[in-house]
């Protein structure tokens, strides 16, 4: 597809199940972000990859919350023992890198996946 | 995490009114972006500013990056119905994007 795709869109689980968010960046795009929304609230930033590198996981909220792109394309969120707190929508952007280049490059957002957590 | 001040938080306005928002920060930032998000969907860019004190429009939006590198204002001119959404300004200093609350803009024919 042309845009940034993720699923599932809407996901619910059990307080203590574990979830996997997927995300497809678009084709060719270097950087990776995850960021996360509560209700009301702007997007927070949780992780960042360049190609397969995690370069960035400083706004994971926990350790239980882990991020992985093995072959630089699609990204997996994953959360364990999910908590009523973890409800929120998760947003992936992805943008074209390039370096040593000061103007901003684009993020380009998914529509998110709402978790919702009972 | 750290968020942005952005006010005002909700507008009520009739269409073809002018809208002005703004954002603050207590922290320096080399860009300032202004993002609008509808319904069931990620944030959508609607303008970037690089340099302090300058001052970009795209069609009815305009968009100032303050001179204190701080702050940054967006106006929408002739608002119309479908300027309804939530409006977000956001900042780089590195990678990662640092979004304000939102403004919740809604318009009435």
């Amino acid at each position: 597809g042309a845009g940034v795709s993720q699923s599932p869109r809407y996901k619910v689980a059990k307080r203590g199940q574990d979830v996997a968010l997927r995300c497809d960046p678009i084709s060719g795009h270097v950087s990776l972000f995850w960021y996360q929304q509560a209700l009301g609230q702007g997007p927070e930033f949780l992780t960042y990859f360049q190609n397969e590198a995690q370069l960035d996981k400083s706004g994971l909220p926990s350790d239980r919350f882990f991020a992985e792109r093995p072959e630089g394309s699609v990204s997996t969120l994953k959360i364990q023992r999910t908590q009523q707190e973890d409800s929120a929508v998760y947003l992936c952007a992805s943008s074209f890198w390039l370096p040593g280049l000061a103007i901003y490059n684009e993020q380009f957002f998914g529509p998110g996946t709402r978790l919702t957590v009972l | 995490g750290q968020q942005l001040n952005q006010s005002p938080q909700s507008m009520f306005i009739q269409e073809g009114e002018d809208v002005s928002m703004n954002c603050t920060s207590s922290s320096i930032f080399n860009t300032w972006l202004w993002y609008k998000q509808d319904p069931g969907e990620g944030p959508v860019l609607l303008i970037a500013l690089y340099k302090a004190g300058e001052l970009t429009s795209n069609g009815r939006l305009t968009a100032q990056f303050g001179i204190t590198r701080k702050d940054s204002f967006l106006n929408i001119s002739a608002s119309i119905p479908s300027d309804v959404g939530i409006y977000f300004c956001a900042g780089q200093r590195n990678t990662p994007l640092v979004f304000g609350k939102g403004t919740r803009l809604s318009v009435i024919a």
